[in-house]
């Protein structure tokens, strides 16, 4: 069981929309930054967004991220069938006394 | 171009050891944290240990603490692995990730090298 929850998959139509969704509690998204990773089939994951809602150089601005509280969204437009991929999103955990990073569980996109 | 490269996997019988090493280059190794993360086959990513660039700062996560053991050579532009006591669980694909930042914590994985799988199975 993972410390941030994602909906193990989710679908839409190319050109469509779709959300992701990651909830965390106070120790974690509630007060830090929010990040995600794309991992194409086969693949090493690739950081998607960082600190809650930037790109990288090179990540179209067709996704997007932001934070609310202790949850966080991402989102994706204009799907293409190359999005067909699992998400994962992530941050530091500090309800430990050392910390430590925490993974949501993933999120498998299917673009119909 | 940042590259990461691992090595070092392979099959180990349960109770055995092995020692991942991570080649690092195109950018100033010791000015940042690194870490490991692991996927076990057809599952998710799984954090596994962090240092910062100057070896201060020593994460792991609750599975892997007392047996693995994180550490680099700045000189040399290096991180390692070394995994004792292994377990059938610890099967998986391990991949080398530069943080973002490189003191206290973990800010992001912002490079990831492809990864080794280790296999432990008698």
């Amino acid at each position: 069981q993972s410390v941030l929850t994602q909906p193990p998959s989710v679908s839409a139509a190319p050109g469509q929309k779709v959300t992701i969704s990651c909830s965390g509690s106070s120790s974690n998204i509630g007060n830090n930054y929010v990040s995600w990773y794309q991992q194409l089939p086969g693949t090493a994951p690739k950081l998607l967004i960082y600190e809650n809602n930037k790109r990288p150089s090179g990540i179209p601005d067709r996704f997007s991220g932001s934070k609310s509280g202790t949850s966080a969204t991402l989102g994706i437009t204009g799907l293409q069938t190359g999005d067909e991929a699992d998400y994962y999103c992530g941050t530091w955990d500090s309800s430990l006394s050392a910390g430590e990073w925490v993974f949501g569980g993933g999120t498998k996109l299917t673009v119909l | 171009e940042v590259q990461l490269v691992e090595s070092g996997g392979g099959l180990v019988k349960p109770g055995g050891s092995l020692r991942l090493s991570c080649a690092a280059s195109g950018f100033t190794f010791s000015s940042y944290s690194m870490n490991w993360v692991r996927q076990a086959p057809g599952k998710g990513l799984e954090w596994v240990s962090s240092i910062s660039s100057s070896s201060s700062y020593i994460y792991y996560a609750d599975s892997v603490k007392g047996r693995f053991t994180i550490s680099r050579d700045n000189a040399k532009n290096s991180l390692y692995l070394q995994m004792n006591s292994l377990r059938a669980e610890d099967t998986a694909v391990y991949y080398c990730a530069r943080d973002a930042g490189g003191w206290y914590g973990v800010e992001y994985f912002q490079h990831w090298g492809q990864g080794t799988l280790v296999t432990v199975s008698s």
